[in-house]
């Protein structure tokens, strides 16, 4: 298995209050995704980054920063969370981008009350 | 645009039947990769295949097959004699090269198959 982890791993949080999850890889993986999965719209992709301070938005930017100070670490920030992002979240990293399948972590469950 | 269209939302087979998962996707580039993953219960995103946009070879993998047809722009998946272990969501992706180290991945919704002893 891939070493890609997760945290927290489980997380409520109320509306309108900063939220940060961490995905951290011990495979020295040039590429990082972070993907939201909810019912009915399997995996959409929230940002990802092709190196260290590489990072470009996906297809649902939007109430979402992302921050890659190492090569192993790839941090997600919810600057103000909504109900709305009451989700999956999932990091997946790969190795050379293109064509490269990419390996997921467990996923962190974050509800927004 | 591209976009990945799994129209069965579930499936359920009894064990041994065969199985296929359809994925359809649209890309207006000629070079692309095709994923599937699967999703056990237990939520963990399983990487399966990857097929490139120029290798329209079938691959079979004990068993499972795939099932790669650019003239219907198709992507299937079939499992043989089906077991409970099956049991899963499998998802379909495409990816795309945007250029200048960009990369877009697009996942279908996904199709649960239940597999009943």
């Amino acid at each position: 298995d891939a070493g890609i982890t997760q945290s927290p791993r489980h997380k409520v949080t109320e509306t309108g209050t900063p939220v940060t999850l961490r995905c951290h890889q011990t495979e020295n993986h040039r590429y990082m995704y972070w993907y939201r999965q909810d019912p009915g719209h399997g995996l959409r992709l929230i940002h990802y980054s092709y190196g260290v301070k590489d990072t470009d938005k996906g297809e649902v930017s939007d109430g979402y920063s992302v921050s890659r100070s190492k090569t192993e670490d790839f941090l997600l920030t919810l600057e103000s969370a909504t109900s709305s992002q009451t989700s999956v979240y999932f990091c997946a990293i790969s190795e050379r981008g293109e064509g490269d399948e990419q390996y997921f972590g467990p996923g962190t469950r974050l509800t927004v009350t | 645009a591209q976009k990945v269209t799994q129209a069965q939302t579930e499936i359920s087979v009894v064990e041994k039947e065969d199985v296929t998962l359809d994925c359809v996707y649209e890309t207006r580039d000629t070079t692309y990769y095709l994923f599937w993953y699967k999703q056990p219960p237990s939520g963990e995103l399983v990487f399966l295949i990857r097929r490139n946009s120029f290798d329209e070879q079938n691959e079979i993998s004990g068993r499972y097959s795939w099932n790669f047809q650019k003239s219907t722009s198709s992507f299937n998946f079939t499992i043989t004699a089906s077991q409970v272990v099956d049991s899963a969501v499998y998802f379909c992706a495409l990816r795309t090269y945007s250029g200048a180290g960009s990369y877009q991945l697009t996942f279908g919704k996904g199709t649960k198959l239940s597999v009943i002893p």
